[in-house]
This record gives C-alpha cells, structure tokens and sequence, in this order.
C-alpha cells in the first residue's frame, strides 16, 4: 500500500507567477485535501475533493483552485503568487470526506520571492 | 464561528506524563482527531474520538467529552522521541480544522 505523495519538495517562486503543486493519495482513499501550515502555525484546511469534485472550501481566496482526477489524486493551483503564500503545502487522504483519521503528504515547502 | 484551544508549550521529563487538553466550538460536530508532527515533518495520525469516553493506544490515549466540548491527548512514559507538536483537530461540516498546536519538549 502506497502512501501519500507530493511533489515538488521544495520550490521557490516569484510573486505573481502561478504554480501548481500535486498530490498522490493513498490507494483505496477517495478524498483528498489540501492545507497550508504557516511557520508556528496549525495546518489551515483551503478545500476537499470527494470523488472528483470540490465539497468543501476554507478561508481561501479563488486564486487557490485545485482538480481532483479519476486515480483520485490532486492538484493545488495557486494565481498571482503573493509573499504571504509562503509556507509548507500539505495534501491528506482519507476514505471518506471529513475522515478523522488523514494520511498527509511530507508537503511542498513553496517560497515566494 | 469555530474556535479550538489548546496550551502552546508543555515540557516535562522523561518517563512523565502528559496530558494537553483541547476545548472547541463549532457546528455539526463528529468527531475530534490528535497528529503529531516532527521538526520538518509531516502529521501523523494518533488517535481519534468519535464518541464520548477514552481511547487507548499503546502509550497514547484520547479522550472526548460532548458535552462540555473538551478532549484531551494523553501521552504516557514520555520519550525523547516524543518531542514534537501535537495538534488537535475537530471534524465538522464534513471537514477537519486544525488548532495551533502544542508543542511538547521532553528533558532528559
């Protein structure tokens, strides 16, 4: 049974570029999320994909989108990168939408410049 | 709105026990969960809490009170290799939201 995976590890960007960052689940979990974890800070829930499709969504602005794909893993988008985006991004899988019990990601440490 | 306290530093030594406690407040309430997270790391799960009363896990515990809103995490027979942050973290709404952590130092 694999784990859950994201890449890149790391990655340093520019403030206004794009990027997109992705995201493995674990096999047979169906539901993914996604969180940002400032430095100090708890992880902050930006949004859930259940089956593909969004169903529920943080304090996150529409510039942070994201797609969940039929193999059940993800991508998190981010537009016009600004420096507060800077923190470690951590993608969770769980059978069920809102599962107490998520397998996270080691995170993409993004930096913006 | 939601809200979820807990202390942001406990030390203690090791063989010690810890507990760190976790209020909330929030809608549509299931269920309360306890990762861990080293240095650099990512969160692992512990334990979770769907009904009210203790959970045990090897040197970990859980507990979940309902009614008052209140959980805790009890860690026994500390380690060093329990230093880490510990976070709490509340399903509602068909998500889980995250408290700020405590982190938790164990002296020799």
């Amino acid at each position: 049974e694999t784990g859950v995976t994201q890449s890149p590890t790391h990655l340093i960007k520019t403030r206004g570029q794009q990027v997109t960052l992705r995201c493995s689940s674990q096999s047979g979990h169906n539901t993914v999320s996604w969180y940002q974890q400032a430095l100090g800070q708890g992880p902050q829930f930006i949004f859930q994909y259940y089956r593909e499709e969004e169903n529920g969504r943080g304090n996150f602005p529409p510039r942070f989108s994201g797609l969940q794909f039929p193999n059940y893993s993800s991508e998190l988008n981010v537009n016009a990168l600004e420096l507060d985006d800077s923190a470690l991004y951590l993608c969770a899988s769980s059978l069920e939408d809102g599962g107490l019990e998520a397998f996270f990601g080691q995170g993409t440490r993004l930096t913006v410049v | 709105g939601q809200s979820l306290e807990q202390p942001s530093e406990v030390t203690a030594v090791e063989g010690a026990i810890v507990q760190i406690n976790c209020t909330y407040q929030t809608s549509g309430f299931y269920g309360l969960s306890w990762y861990q997270q080293h240095d650099g790391g990512a969160p692992t799960f512990l334990s979770y809490n769907a009904l009210d009363g203790l959970e045990e896990t090897g040197r970990f515990s859980s507990f979940l009170s309902r009614s008052d809103s209140y959980g805790y995490l009890l860690l026994q027979e500390l380690q060093m290799k329990d230093s880490a942050s510990y976070f709490c973290a509340v399903g509602s709404d068909y998500k889980l939201s995250f408290g700020a952590g405590t982190t938790v130092t164990v002296r020799a």
